[in-house]
């Protein structure tokens, strides 16, 4: 069955506490990517990357991190979390650029 | 800044109607548009993509871009209540990257 995995599904942390959210793809997609959805602001995208080692910015990078070193993982890196980073985090892969799968979602808050 | 603009709805459409979403997109070379369905609670699933101005059918669901009036819409024919949801639009910007912008989305609802 093709999937997109997150882990954490849900994340309580406190401000400045390092954290990760991986992501694994099992469709040997070259595209990967991370967003996050806000109420009233849809989603927007952190970073995504086209190929291992290779990674660009999105549209929301500031505060983030990511890495690309097998083609089926793209973990996410708050590296010192804010509460303003409180929000639904997605990722997705796809062929071509194109978002085309998306995980369930991770909540994260961080007090 | 590149936008993606949707009316927020909500749109509600009797059971059986055409239901017409729409978007615009401010970045005028953009050549890659989506439409995703986000039930409430769940991830967001794509339903279709369009690359050139034209309409393109899939199903119950039609997608049609105008590049020069910088306008994509979905249609949804013989609606029904299970496509209740929210819509969303998307756009990756041209100058060489895969950078995509989402609109905030259009809520659905459809009447049984």
């Amino acid at each position: 069955e093709a999937q997109v995995t997150q882990n954490p599904r849900y994340l309580i942390t406190v401000t400045g506490k390092k954290l990760t959210v991986t992501c694994s793809q099992n469709m040997n997609h070259e595209y990967m990517s991370w967003y996050r959805q806000d109420p009233g602001l849809g989603l927007r995208q952190i970073y995504y990357s086209m190929n291992v080692e290779a990674t660009d910015k999105g549209d929301v990078p500031e505060g983030y991190k990511v890495s690309r070193k097998e083609k089926r993982n793209f973990p996410l890196i708050l590296e010192s979390p804010s509460p303003n980073q409180t929000s639904l985090y997605f990722c997705a892969s796809g062929e071509g650029g194109q978002p085309q799968h998306f995980g369930d979602g991770t909540r994260l808050s961080i007090l | 800044q590149k936008e993606v603009e949707q009316n927020s709805g909500p749109l509600s459409v009797p059971e059986g109607a055409i239901a017409s979403l729409n978007c615009t997109y401010s970045d005028r070379g953009s050549q890659s548009f989506f439409w995703y369905r986000q039930y409430s609670g769940k991830s967001p699933e794509l339903i279709m993509s369009i690359y050139s101005n034209g309409d393109k059918e899939d199903g119950r669901f039609t997608a049609q871009l105008n590049k020069a009036s910088q306008y994509v819409s979905l249609l949804i024919r013989d609606s029904q209540p299970s496509d209740s949801a929210t819509y969303l639009c998307a756009v990756t910007l041209s100058g060489g990257g895969f950078k995509t912008i989402f609109g905030a989305g259009t809520r659905l609802f459809v009447k049984a």
